[in-house]
C-alpha cells in the first residue's frame, strides 16, 4: 500500500544551524510533493512544492530536493531561528488526477535558543 | 483578503448525537477538501468537492459521515449518530485548481 514516511521523533536543533527533515515515500509515483507547516491549533501552511522533473526549489530559507528514485524528498531549513519551531508535513499528490493530497504524520521541530 | 473559516471552532457532543461542521472557502476557489486530524497524526482525506462535478468520497470513513457544498461555496460536513472515535480535529482547504491548499482553523470535536 502506499505509504509516506517522516520521522516521528522530534528534530532538536540550535538556532542558526540548518535543520533538515526527510520525506520517503513508498508505492507511489507522485506529479509533485508540497511541504507545509503546522502551528498548533491551527491548520496547515503551504510552504514549497516541487515537481517529479524539479530536482532542487528554494525560497528564501527554505530549501527542498526531490529524489524520485531514492523516493525521497528533503526540507532544509538554513539559519534556522525559534520562530521556525513548528510541525512540518510533507503531502504527496498523483499524477493523473486532481489535487487530492495524501499527508504524512509530520516532524516537530524545535529550534532552540 | 479573507481566508478560509470553520465553525464551530470547538465542538462537544455526546456520543450518538449528530453534528454540523461548517466550511466557508476562499471566495473564487472551485476546489474544496475536508480532512480529519487525529492527535499527533497526519491528515486523513475525508472528501474533495470541485465545482460541479460528483464529490469525491472514497476517504469518508463510514456511512454516518456525509457532505455537501451548497452553491459552489459553503460545505457542511454532517457526522450523524457520533462515535467517540469521531473525536478529531476537522479541517477544512480550499484551493483554486492550482496546487497549494489553504487550510481553515479546523474544528475540533469531543464525543464523550
Amino acid at each position: 500500500s502506499q505509504k509516506i514516511e517522516q520521522n516521528s521523533e522530534a528534530l532538536n536543533i540550535q538556532e542558526g544551524k540548518t535543520a533538515t527533515l526527510t520525506c520517503n515515500y513508498t508505492n507511489y509515483s507522485p506529479a509533485y510533493l508540497q511541504w507545509y507547516r503546522q502551528d498548533p491549533g491551527r491548520g496547515p501552511v503551504f510552504l514549497l512544492l516541487i515537481r517529479e522533473n524539479e530536482k532542487e526549489k528554494r525560497k528564501e530559507r527554505l530549501k527542498v530536493t526531490f529524489d524520485t528514485t531514492l523516493k525521497q524528498s528533503l526540507f532544509h531549513i538554513t539559519a534556522s531561528q525559534p520562530a521556525d519551531s513548528a510541525t512540518y508535513l510533507c503531502a504527496l499528490v498523483g499524477s493523473g488526477g486532481y489535487n487530492k493530497l495524501i499527508f504524512g504524520a509530520g516532524t516537530r521541530l524545535a529550534v532552540h535558543p | 483578503g479573507a481566508g478560509v473559516s470553520q465553525s464551530p471552532s470547538n465542538k462537544v457532543t455526546e456520543k450518538g448525537k449528530d453534528v454540523e461542521l461548517r466550511c466557508d472557502p476562499i471566495s473564487g476557489h472551485t476546489a474544496l477538501y475536508w480532512y480529519r486530524q487525529s492527535l499527533g497524526q497526519g491528515l486523513e482525506f475525508l472528501i474533495y468537492f470541485q465545482g460541479n462535478s460528483a464529490p469525491d468520497k472514497s476517504g469518508l470513513p463510514s456511512d454516518r459521515f456525509s457532505a455537501e457544498r451548497t452553491g459552489g461555496s459553503v460545505s457542511t460536513l454532517t457526522i450523524q449518530r457520533t462515535q467517540q472515535e469521531d473525536s478529531a480535529v476537522y479541517l477544512c482547504a480550499s484551493s483554486p485548481l492550482g496546487d497549494e491548499q489553504f487550510f481553515g482553523p479546523g474544528t475540533r470535536l469531543t464525543v464523550l
